[in-house]
C-alpha cells in the first residue's frame, strides 16, 4: 500500500481551527484517503474519507489537493475532546489484499490547550 | 446501534498460557479485523474473517489464531504465551471489509 507521511505532533488552542497535513506522493488512482482517530484508552475512530473531492461531515473536512498527492483533515474549531492520534491511511478497496485491513502509520498527536 | 463489543476489557495470563478473547461485531457487519497495539510497534494488522472464512493475514507467528462463527461473531486465540504478547488488543468490524471499520474499546492483555 502506498506510504502516508504526516507531521508527529501538531498543537493548537481550543475553539481554534485545525488542519493536519498528510502526504501521500505515490498515491494510485483506486486509492481511497481514509482519516482515522485515536483518542486516549480507546481504539481507532472513522472521521472521514475522500478519493477525489473534498468532503465534509458532523465531525470534519477533507481537504485533497488536485493532484492528490496531500491532503488535509479540518477541525473546524477544536475542542479538549480532539485531543488525540490522528491517522492518515490509503485504503484501495479494489484490491484483495487490503480487504479488512488498515495500515496504521504512527500519526499526528494532536495536543489542545485550553 | 450496539457498537463493537470486546470481552473481556483486561486480561493477567501467565507466560505459556493460552488466551481466547472475543469480539461481536455490529449488527450486520461480515468482516471482522484484529488488530495488536504495542507502544513500540504501533497498530499492527493480525487477520481478517469474512462470513467465516479467513481472507487476510499479517504477519503473525501461528501462535496467533482466529475463528469467525455464523452469527459474525469472532475469536482470537494465542498460545503459548510470551511477555511480548502483552499488547492491546483491538477487533474492527465494517460491512464488507473495505469500507469504513468500527472499533472496539480492545482487550487490554498482560503477560507475566
Amino acid at each position: 500500500d502506498a506510504k502516508t507521511t504526516q507531521p508527529n505532533s501538531m498543537e493548537s488552542n481550543e475553539e481554534e481551527p485545525v488542519h493536519l497535513p498528510c502526504n501521500h506522493s505515490t498515491i494510485s488512482g483506486t486509492d481511497y484517503i481514509h482519516w482515522y482517530r485515536q483518542l486516549p484508552s480507546q481504539g481507532p475512530e472513522y472521521v472521514i474519507h475522500g478519493l477525489t473531492s473534498n468532503v465534509n461531515n458532523r465531525m470534519a473536512s477533507l481537504a485533497i489537493a488536485e493532484d492528490r498527492k496531500s491532503s488535509t483533515l479540518i477541525l473546524h474549531r477544536a475542542t479538549l475532546r480532539d485531543a488525540a492520534v490522528y491517522y492518515c491511511i490509503l485504503r484501495d478497496v479494489g484490491r484483495g489484499s487490503t480487504l479488512g485491513r488498515l495500515y496504521f502509520g504512527r500519526g499526528t498527536q494532536l495536543t489542545v490547550w485550553p | 446501534k450496539a457498537g463493537v463489543t470486546q470481552t473481556p476489557r483486561y486480561l493477567i495470563k501467565t507466560r505459556g498460557q493460552q488466551v481466547t478473547l472475543s469480539c461481536s461485531p455490529i449488527s450486520g457487519h461480515r468482516s471482522v479485523s484484529w488488530y495488536q497495539q504495542t507502544p513500540g510497534q504501533g497498530l499492527q494488522f493480525l487477520f481478517e474473517y469474512f462470513s467465516e472464512t479467513q481472507r487476510n493475514k499479517g504477519n503473525f507467528p501461528g501462535r496467533f489464531s482466529g475463528r469467525q462463527f455464523s452469527n459474525s461473531r469472532s475469536e482470537m486465540n494465542v498460545s503459548t504465551l510470551e511477555l511480548g504478547d502483552s499488547a492491546l488488543y483491538l477487533c474492527a468490524s465494517s460491512f464488507l471489509g473495505n469500507t469504513e471499520a468500527f472499533f472496539g474499546q480492545g482487550t487490554r492483555l498482560t503477560v507475566v
